[in-house]
């Protein structure tokens, strides 16, 4: 079946790169997402990378893929404390037939000023 | 665009009492899921509607778990009888059809409480 890891926490300076990763099992998964969930709120999509590409890059966010290796990362450049939350890897999984996603533990970052 | 509505926003109850949560997706996606979050964990797919019909309840715990999406818009989640492990966040997200590849917008979340 399906499996997404993460680190459970990051902590970094505002101003500071932060860099979170993933790691995914579905080697079929055609699409690979970040969400980002704030304290009490739903999920947010941020970003997403077809599995044919290995970089995308929306203003300060910037997506790396290692097919070979599964490894998906997600890059945010001159982190501000509003980056605060927690950020989640999802792969597509169209195993099914449907698209359906399968979610990793989720990465807390923390923003200290 | 209005979002993904979910009532209500929080819940209290005994175990072995039953609970309802509503969801209206975004007009016009035709697909819609459920999903549950354990704190501390990523959510998990509980079930996923093609307008009103199921696609994929294999996840879903149906000795106590019930949906319906009925007229393929708004939909309900239903546990009868809860138990103290279904204290979770309960989201529901919409898509344009099944195979958007744009990720889901997804509702704040119902946060159940089983005491």
């Amino acid at each position: 079946g399906e499996d997404v890891e993460q680190s459970l926490f990051l902590s970094v300076r505002e101003g500071d790169s932060s860099v979170i990763n993933c790691t995914y099992t579905d080697s079929s998964s055609t699409y690979l997402y970040w969400y980002k969930q704030e304290p009490g709120a739903g999920l947010q999509l941020l970003t997403y990378i077809f599995s044919n590409m290995d970089m995308k890059q929306d203003q300060r966010l910037t997506v790396l893929l290692n097919k070979k290796d599964k490894h998906l990362s997600l890059r945010i450049a001159d982190t501000q404390t509003g980056d605060s939350a927690i950020y989640f890897c999802a792969e597509g999984d169209l195993n099914t037939g449907f698209q359906k996603l399968v979610f990793g533990t989720g990465t807390r970052l923390l923003v200290s000023p | 665009e209005a979002g993904v509505a979910q009532s209500p926003r929080y819940k209290i109850i005994e175990k072995r009492q039953s609970v309802a949560f509503w969801c209206n997706p975004i007009s016009g996606h035709a697909t819609l899921y459920w999903y549950q979050q354990i704190l501390g964990q990523g959510p998990k797919l509980l079930i996923q509607f093609q307008n009103n019909g199921v696609v994929d309840d294999s996840q879903l715990p149906k000795d106590r778990f019930s949906a319906e999406r009925l007229k393929g818009v708004d939909s309900t989640l239903k546990i009868q009888p809860a138990k103290l492990e279904d204290s979770a966040v309960y989201l529901c997200a919409s898509s344009l059809d099944q195979d958007s590849n744009y990720g889901y917008t997804f509702g704040s979340g119902t946060r159940l409480t089983v005491v």
